[in-house]
C-alpha cells in the first residue's frame, strides 16, 4: 500500500472500543466540513459531513461534532472494527469559496 | 469509487518527459479537481474546473497544466516531469455548488507517479 500514513498522528485502539479522531480547522469563516477515510492503496472515501449551523450529526456508527468556538471538529466511531483501520482526513470549505482545504490526517489502527 | 476512474494507475517516467494523467467520471458532476498527495502532507489542490470552459489554479499549479475536454473528462499534464513531482495524484468530482450545496467531493483511485 501507499505510505501516506508516514509521519501522521496515530490512534491505536482495540476492536470494539469507541474511537475519537480530532481535527483543528483553520478558518472561523468555514461553513462546511467533511470527514474522509483513506484505506491503503485507495482514494479518499466520504464518511460524513456537517454544516456550520449544526454542532452534531450522526451516521451509521459515526458521529461528527463541531465546536465553532474553538474551531474543533471530531469524528467518533462506535464499536471500532479492524476494517476501520485507515487514514482519516478532515476538510473544510471557507465560506464564499468553492474548494476544500484538507487536514494532514490521522492514522487509525485497530487491533483485533 | 468506480464512478471516477483514473489512468494510468501507476507510471514510472524519467526527468524531462511529458506525462498526461487522465480522469473520467460517470457521476454527471460539473466540477472536477486534481490533487497531489505526499506522505504526511495531506491533499493539495493543483487545478480545478467548474465546467468545460472554466479552469482555475489551485495551491500548487506550477509545473502542471490541465485540459477539460468534456464534462466527464479532465486531464492533468506534466510538461517536463521532475523528481519532486513524484507523488500520488487524485482526481475528484462534485456537484455544481450553490450556497446550499454540500460540495462533497468524490475521489478516484489515484495514480502513483514516479519520476526518476
Amino acid at each position: 500500500g501507499e505510505n501516506v500514513g508516514l509521519h501522521l498522528p496515530t490512534l491505536s485502539v482495540q476492536e470494539g472500543d469507541n474511537s475519537i479522531i480530532n481535527c483543528a480547522y483553520s478558518n472561523s469563516a468555514s461553513d462546511y466540513f467533511i470527514w474522509y477515510k483513506q484505506e491503503s492503496g485507495k482514494g479518499p472515501q466520504f464518511i460524513i459531513d456537517i454544516r456550520s449551523n449544526m454542532d452534531k450529526r450522526q451516521g451509521q456508527r459515526v458521529t461528527v461534532l463541531l465546536n465553532k468556538t474553538v474551531k474543533h471538529l471530531s469524528l467518533q466511531i462506535a464499536a471500532t472494527q479492524p476494517g476501520d483501520s485507515a487514514v482519516y482526513f478532515c476538510a473544510e470549505r471557507h465560506a464564499g469559496y468553492s474548494t476544500l482545504t484538507f487536514g494532514k490526517g490521522t492514522m487509525l489502527l485497530v487491533s483485533p | 469509487d468506480a464512478d471516477v476512474t483514473q489512468t494510468p494507475r501507476n507510471r514510472i517516467t524519467k526527468t524531462g518527459k511529458r506525462i498526461m494523467l487522465e480522469c473520467s467520471q460517470t457521476k454527471g458532476h460539473d466540477r472536477m479537481y486534481w490533487y497531489r498527495q505526499d506522505p504526511g502532507l495531506g491533499l493539495r489542490l493543483i487545478y480545478y474546473s467548474f465546467d468545460v470552459k472554466d479552469i482555475n489554479k489551485g495551491e500548487i499549479s506550477d509545473g502542471y497544466s490541465v485540459s477539460r475536454q468534456a464534462q466527464a473528462k479532465f486531464s492533468l499534464s506534466l510538461e517536463s516531469a521532475i523528481p519532486n513531482q513524484t507523488a500520488l495524484y487524485f482526481c475528484a468530482t462534485s456537484d455544481l455548488g450553490t450556497s446550499q450545496s454540500t460540495d462533497t467531493q468524490y475521489f478516484g483511485p489515484g495514480t502513483r507517479l514516479t519520476v526518476l
